[in-house]
C-alpha cells in the first residue's frame, strides 16, 4: 500500500527561480498539510485542505508561497520567486481524520 | 497564540535504561497527542497517540501518559536500545475554526549509547 508520495526528492535552484514541489496523498484521505522543517523554526504547518478545499493558510510566509489541491489525490505547493531563505525540507502529509498525520519523505530544497 | 514546549531537547543514555520525554501544552481544547519519531533525513514516523479520554496507553516499550489538568503529556521509552535514536516530536490538536490541525513541539534528539 503506497504513502505519500512527494517529487522531486531534492531540489537545487537559483534565488529568483519558480519552484513546484508535489504531493499525492494517500487514497482515500482527504486532509493534505503542508510543512516545512528546518533547524531553526522546527516543524511548521504552513497550509492544509480538507475535501480538497484550503482550511487554513496562516502558516504560508508570504505571497510568494501559493498551495492548490485541483483533485483529491494531487496538491502542489509552488515559491515564487524563491529564496536562499526559503532551503528547507518541505514534507507533505495526508490524513483521514485530520489528526493521524502520515507523512511522505519531503522534497529537500536548496536555493542559491 | 497556542503553542506546545518539548523538554529536553537533547537526551543521552545508556542502552538499556528508560528515556522520558515530556510536553506541555497551552489550549485546554486539545484533545489528540501523537508523537512522532524522525530518524536523520527520514520523514516523521507517528509512533504512539493519545486522546484526552484515556490517561495512559502502552505499545510494548513504548507509552503515553496524558494529564489534562496540568496539561502535561510524557512519552517513556523502555528498555532503550540505539534503534530507537532519533528525535522525537510531540504534538497537540488545536481547533482552528471548524476543524482541528497540530501544533508540533520542537523535538528532543534522543541519543541511546550502546
Amino acid at each position: 500500500d503506497a504513502g505519500v508520495i512527494q517529487s522531486p526528492r531534492h531540489e537545487v535552484t537559483e534565488m529568483g527561480q519558480e519552484v513546484t514541489l508535489r504531493c499525492k496523498p494517500i487514497s482515500g484521505h482527504n486532509s493534505l498539510f503542508w510543512y516545512r522543517q528546518t533547524m531553526m523554526r522546527g516543524l511548521e504547518l504552513l497550509i492544509y485542505f480538507n475535501n480538497n478545499v484550503p482550511i487554513d493558510d496562516s502558516g504560508m510566509p508570504e505571497d510568494r508561497f501559493s498551495a492548490k489541491m485541483p483533485n483529491a489525490s494531487f496538491s502542489t505547493l509552488k515559491i515564487q520567486p524563491s529564496e536562499p531563505r526559503d532551503s528547507a525540507v518541505y514534507f507533505c502529509a495526508s490524513s483521514l481524520t485530520l489528526l493521524k498525520q502520515y507523512f511522505g519523505p519531503g522534497t529537500r530544497l536548496t536555493v542559491t | 497564540g497556542e503553542n506546545v514546549e518539548q523538554h529536553p531537547s537533547t537526551l543521552s543514555v545508556q542502552e538499556g535504561d528508560s528515556a522520558v520525554i515530556k510536553c506541555t501544552y497551552s489550549d485546554s481544547a486539545s484533545n489528540y497527542f501523537p508523537w512522532y519519531k524522525q530518524e536523520l533525513g527520514k520523514r516523521p514516523q507517528l509512533i504512539i497517540d493519545i486522546r484526552s479520554n484515556v490517561g495512559e496507553k502502552k505499545d510494548q516499550r513504548i507509552a503515553v501518559t496524558l494529564n489534562k489538568t496540568a496539561k502535561h503529556f510524557s512519552l517513556h521509552i523502555t528498555e532503550t536500545q540505539p534503534e530507537d535514536s532519533a528525535v522525537y516530536f510531540c504534538a497537540a490538536s488545536i481547533r482552528g475554526g471548524a476543524t482541528n490541525k497540530l501544533i508540533f513541539g520542537t523535538g528532543t534528539l534522543l541519543a541511546v549509547q550502546p
